[in-house]
């Protein structure tokens, strides 16, 4: 069966530090994968999407970044993090010929 | 634009009441429509889907039905439970092949159970 790993499930950051997380998938070849991102009492936005290696859609303007160095592993990243950057970020991954997506456990950033 | 508009919550309910969340969306064409639930603490998980008209998506107890005419696809149990509490999350995901599976979600409703 398949499975998504997620990890760290939560991160206190200062202003102004790096930020790397890390999504991989296991079981599936060929996943559809994303970042969204949950702000305080919102809904879910969706970030970065990608559909192979090295190709990476972004959805917004951010300061983060998203890479895909390997089949089924997903990183999200920013070089400098802001404060609006906390929020509850989701990796995801869906078969490549169908519809719905399947989530990780997520990562609390709290950035101070 | 896709869109997908839920009810506004909290919803609070005691055990055993009936259950339902409102959920319309916007999109051209038919797009595939889901349901997930969100514990606390925790990523999303499927709850029910439905991908054509009319089609009824069913688990745990909830049922929802893809209606295209009024371009609803309305949550309802007739019997919460307190581990029913958690937040609900309604979402689309465009029709065609291009859409590479990315949703567009509503903005979730929070429900409580007390018993």
């Amino acid at each position: 069966s398949q499975t998504i790993h997620q990890w760290p499930a939560t991160l206190v950051q200062p202003v102004g530090s790096p930020l790397s997380l890390e999504c991989t998938v296991e079981g599936t070849s060929n996943p559809n994968l994303y970042w969204y991102r949950q702000a305080a009492g919102r809904g879910l936005q969706l970030l970065f999407y990608s559909v192979g290696i090295g190709q990476i859609s972004s959805e917004v303007p951010q300061n983060l970044s998203a890479s895909r160095p390997q089949d089924r592993q997903f990183i999200l990243s920013s070089k400098k993090l802001l404060l609006s950057d906390s929020g509850f970020y989701l990796c995801a991954w869906s078969p490549r010929m169908n519809t719905e997506a399947f989530f990780g456990q997520g990562t609390r950033l709290t950035v101070v | 634009g896709n869109s997908v508009t839920q009810m506004e919550g909290p919803v609070t309910l005691s055990e055993e009441a009936f259950l339902t969340i409102n959920c319309t969306y916007t999109a051209t064409g038919y797009p595939s429509l889901f349901w997930y639930v969100q514990y606390p603490g925790e990523g999303l998980q499927l709850l029910l889907k439905a991908t054509k008209a009319d089609d009824k998506g069913s688990n745990k107890g909830f049922e929802a039905t893809y209606r295209k005419e009024t371009t609803s696809f309305h949550l309802e149990k007739g019997s919460v439970q307190v581990s029913d509490s958690a937040v609900y999350f309604c979402a689309l995901s465009p029709a065609g092949g291009t859409s590479y599976g990315k949703l567009t979600f509503g903005q979730g409703t929070i429900l409580t159970v007390h018993p």
